[in-house]
């Protein structure tokens, strides 16, 4: 079974630090991938970053990266120089073989001014 | 580019009605999904569709029909709605089989059922 966990339900941060959002995974595939998701108050989901399971280098895409640790199934998500515009739902996601897809239950983020 | 829509973003029905929650995406994607969003338990996949004309369950799909009758339109339906549908309701979709594809979202129904 693949299963998706993010321990940190809440969590805030002060305006230009940095925050690291917590995931584990469990999958029993040698082939997938980790995604992170936003979603702010409008409901859309965004794609932040993502993650192919064979490469080793972690990503990273302006202020995110991710802290990916294959034995432990750890994908952690750090955003740095915190802006109000981050203050959102995030979730981790794992995509696996045949295009399927288990989320997370999220994690809400507050930027503090 | 639309990319994936909606159709209707709001809706509030009576216990016993029914409705057709529609989805349409303008990218070509064989894969398309529904699931479902609640507070604390994130997003649960209910029906998806791996093409035009095929179907298969989710995690939660007990009270839901789909059908894909055109590739670029994915139906979800619920025949007798129950107040345990209130829900917020996102289609996704992805291109055709193959490592790393990322899911595209559209922008969720909000569903009340009464």
């Amino acid at each position: 079974a693949q299963t998706v966990t993010q321990s940190q339900p809440e969590m805030s941060v002060q305006e230009a630090e940095t925050v690291t959002l917590s995931c584990t995974y469990d999958t029993s595939e040698n082939n997938y991938y980790l995604f992170w998701y936003k979603q702010p108050p409008s409901r859309q989901m965004i794609l932040v970053i993502r993650q192919e399971a064979y490469k080793q280098q972690n990503a990273t895409e302006n202020r995110f990266s991710v802290n990916f640790q294959k034995a432990a199934k750890s994908f952690s998500l750090k955003i740095s120089d915190s802006q109000l515009g981050d203050t959102a739902m995030y979730f981790c996601a794992l995509g696996s073989p045949g295009n399927q897809f288990y989320f997370g239950t999220g994690t809400s983020l507050t930027v503090i001014p | 580019n639309a990319g994936v829509t909606q159709t209707p973003k709001f809706r509030v029905l009576k216990t016993g009605q029914s409705m057709t929650l529609l989805c349409a995406q303008d990218m070509n994607h064989e894969y398309m999904y529904w699931y479902r969003q609640d507070p604390g338990m994130g997003l649960r996949l209910i029906h998806y569709s791996v093409g035009e004309g095929t179907t298969a369950k989710g995690e939660v799909p007990d009270g839901y029909n789909v059908s894909r009758l055109k590739k670029q339109n994915f139906l979800l339906g619920l025949e007798s709605a129950a107040p345990s549908q209130t829900s917020v309701y996102f289609c996704a979709s992805t291109p055709r089989l193959g490592l790393f594809n990322e899911q595209f979202f559209g922008p969720g129904t909000r569903l009340t059922v009464l």
